[in-house]
């Protein structure tokens, strides 16, 4: 079936550092590569968003592009603010009704 | 819009009883899920719904009930509730799964003791 990998937080990061979270999943098909973020006490929001192969989702100067051939999403940012302190989930939907989640990443950006 | 609402948003029962976890979405919806939030193991899948009148089981199911009268309306009921349901619950709702965006609650935070 459909899975998610992501790394293992915490992360830890000084403030305007650079981010990276890796993400690896297994799916059949073409799914659709998302991530959303968890604010302290609140649901989860999409951050961004990847529909196929090579695309590159961005937003709030996050980016993550659609790698089909190491089958990878990683997220990045430039320059982490303290406001991104955060829980950070990658998921697919491969069709069939379903969303799959990864177990999320901790990011806590320190001033 | 209110968007995706969920009630209570707290809760402490004791083993055996019986509670519902209420979830409304005025965004017309027709794809509703739920989902339980514990530590170190992501989001999983409870139950979901396509439409009104038809749902399905997701990937922990037992323990839990779910029905879809309306497409605004997907309550979770816990039939006799135990200590391994003590988690935070969320309820989701999209235009569908494919390519569509995951609108979420502020979750249900629930201890059985």
């Amino acid at each position: 079936g459909d899975s998610v990998t992501q790394m293992e937080g915490p992360v830890t990061l000084s403030e305007e550092a650079f981010l990276t979270i890796n993400c690896t999943y297994t799916a059949t098909g073409y799914p659709s590569l998302f991530w959303y973020v968890q604010y302290p006490g609140e649901g989860l929001q999409l951050l961004l968003k990847a529909t196929k192969a090579d695309d590159k989702g961005s937003n709030k100067g996050f980016e993550a592009t659609y790698r089909k051939e190491t089958t990878s999403f990683h997220l990045e940012k430039g320059s982490v603010q303290v406001s991104d302190s955060a829980v950070y989930f990658c998921a697919l939907s491969g069709g069939y009704q379903k969303v799959t989640f990864g177990t999320g990443t901790k990011l806590q950006v320190i001033p | 819009n209110a968007g995706v609402t969920q009630t209570p948003k707290f809760q402490v029962l004791k083993t055996g009883q019986s509670m519902t976890l209420q979830c409304a979405q005025d965004m017309n919806h027709e794809y509703m899920s739920w989902y339980r939030q514990d530590p170190g193991m992501g989001l999983r899948l409870i139950h979901y719904s396509v439409g009104a009148g038809i749902t399905d089981q997701g990937e922990v199911p037992n323990g839990y009930n779910v029905s879809r009268s309306t497409t605004e309306d997907f309550p979770l009921r816990l039939l006799s509730a135990a200590p391994s349901q003590t988690s935070v619950y969320f309820c989701a709702s999209s235009y569908g799964t494919d390519y569509y965006e995951q609108y979420f609650g502020p979750g249900t935070r629930l201890t059985v003791t």
